[in-house]
């Protein structure tokens, strides 16, 4: 079966640094997403890893360690438009991407 | 460009009756996928084409629904007759030929059977 685990929700101070978890299970692997969705918006793509390690990208940085099935999602200088919705998904093969629930984060001033 | 629009944005229907989502992909975007997210619960995977051609729909549900994308172009999904059950957000996505690049996903069709 497949399996994506990441926290359901998380708060965080405006200006700080934020890590967002995900560890999965899934026959198969070929990359892992992370996505930001805002309410009643579409998904929007922050980072693909396929490689282990650390990919960083401006104030979004996304870390993959496929012996351990785990990725982090770092958010650094947090400002309020950071709140939403992030998505981990797995593409296992072929495209298809396998979704986690994904984990609100409420940014607070 | 234009990203992955979908239509309608909202729709409510009663039990028993058919609604069609069209989903128009990022130009040149032979991959088009359909997802479903209902209430409470993850994005999940209903199908796939290539161009005109069905890579993978082991995600469908059941067959009252159809998905078509005729021409390879656009694409859209039935649901016939539709149950309380199909209520959620429909999302349509599209990405260029091969594995890895990035899915482009549009605003979804939220669809509420009543």
């Amino acid at each position: 079966g497949q399996n994506i685990d990441q926290p359901t929700e998380m708060t965080a101070t405006e200006g700080a640094i934020v890590q967002i978890n995900c560890t999965y299970q899934t026959s198969g692997f070929n990359g892992l997403f992370w996505y930001q969705q805002h309410a009643g918006e579409a998904p929007t793509f922050l980072s693909y890893n396929v490689l282990d390690g650390l990919e960083e990208k401006g104030r979004f940085s996304s870390f993959l360690s496929r012996s351990k099935g785990y990725s982090y999602l770092l958010l650094k200088e947090l400002q309020m438009k950071d709140s939403a919705s992030y998505l981990c998904a797995v593409e296992p093969y072929g495209n298809k991407l396998v979704f986690g629930a994904g984990t609100i984060l409420r940014v607070k001033s | 460009e234009a990203g992955v629009t979908q239509f309608p944005s909202h729709s409510v229907i009663e039990k028993g009756q058919t609604v069609t989502l069209r989903c128009d992909p990022i130009s040149g975007h032979d991959n088009l996928y359909w997802y479903r997210r209902v209430m409470g619960k993850e994005i999940k995977f209903l199908l796939h084409f290539v161009k005109e051609s069905k890579q993978d729909e082991s995600g469908m549900p059941n067959n009252r629904f159809l998905a078509e994308r005729t021409g390879g172009t656009y694409s859209t999904l039935k649901v016939q007759p539709a149950e309380l059950e199909d209520s959620g957000v429909y999302f349509c996505a599209s990405s260029q030929p091969y594995s890895g690049n990035t899915i482009y996903f549009g605003e979804g069709s939220w669809l509420t059977v009543v």
